[in-house]
């Protein structure tokens, strides 16, 4: 079985330029959804896609959007980027479009705004 | 309302004594409660996790009690271990945003030789 896994580990970009995370979801799972953690943070919910529709939205900007794919990968878009963007980004795979299901999480992309 | 409060920031624990971490929260739609362990550079891990239905449980050296009329929980850490040292998040699934899950603010757990 594979585990989550995100792409690239490390990104470093410059204030007003766009970017594009990636995530593959673990064997199994039709649901992702997508976090932003700030140094010495918790986790905080960006949005979920189930069967490749946004399912469910946090308390982002519009600049911040998806994707998912047909075989349930997914993208992170953030365009017009902000100094306040930097984070590791976080994607969480489970099965059930947003039911009692449990999340599993990827290791990250550490995102750097210059 | 949609806030998971979690306490205290940092613990230090000798090996072999109980580390606890307690957490609370206000929306009664959250349905889910799971403990995640995080290390530097990496992504949290499931640890445990529970149903508002249920008011213990086990799973090795990690227990969640849950205190549904409270609005709490809390996880306790049996015999900690040097490896144990992570910083912990509890969280919440559902409330306002469907599939959500809310975080705690971590505590960093220290647990000496």
């Amino acid at each position: 079985e594979t585990g989550v896994t995100q792409s690239p580990t490390h990104l470093i970009k410059t204030r007003g330029q766009q970017v594009t995370l990636r995530c593959s979801s673990q064997s199994g799972h039709n649901t992702v959804s997508w976090y932003q953690q700030a140094l010495g943070q918790g986790p905080q919910f960006i949005f979920q896609y189930y069967r490749e529709e946004e399912n469910g939205r946090g308390n982002f900007p519009p600049r911040f959007s998806g994707l998912q794919f047909p075989n349930y990968s997914s993208e992170l878009n953030v365009n017009a980027l902000e100094l306040d963007d930097s984070a590791l980004y976080l994607c969480a795979s489970s099965f059930g479009g947003g039911e009692q299901e449990t999340q599993y999480f990827g290791p990250g992309t550490r995102l750097l705004v210059l | 309302q949609q806030q998971v409060k979690q306490s205290p920031q940092s613990l230090i624990v000798q090996k072999g004594g109980i580390s606890i971490i307690n957490c609370a929260y206000e929306n009664t739609a959250f349905d889910y409660f799971p403990w995640y362990q995080q290390f530097p550079g990496k992504g949290p891990a499931l640890l445990i996790a529970i149903r508002p239905d249920v008011s213990e449980k086990k799973e090795g050296r990690f227990t969640i009690s849950f205190n549904k009329s409270a609005k709490q929980f809390s996880l306790h850490i049996m015999d900690s271990q040097p490896g144990d040292s992570a910083t912990y998040f509890c969280a919440a699934h559902g409330g306002t945003s469907y599939g959500k899950l809310t975080f705690g603010q971590g505590t960093i757990l220290t647990v000496h030789p």
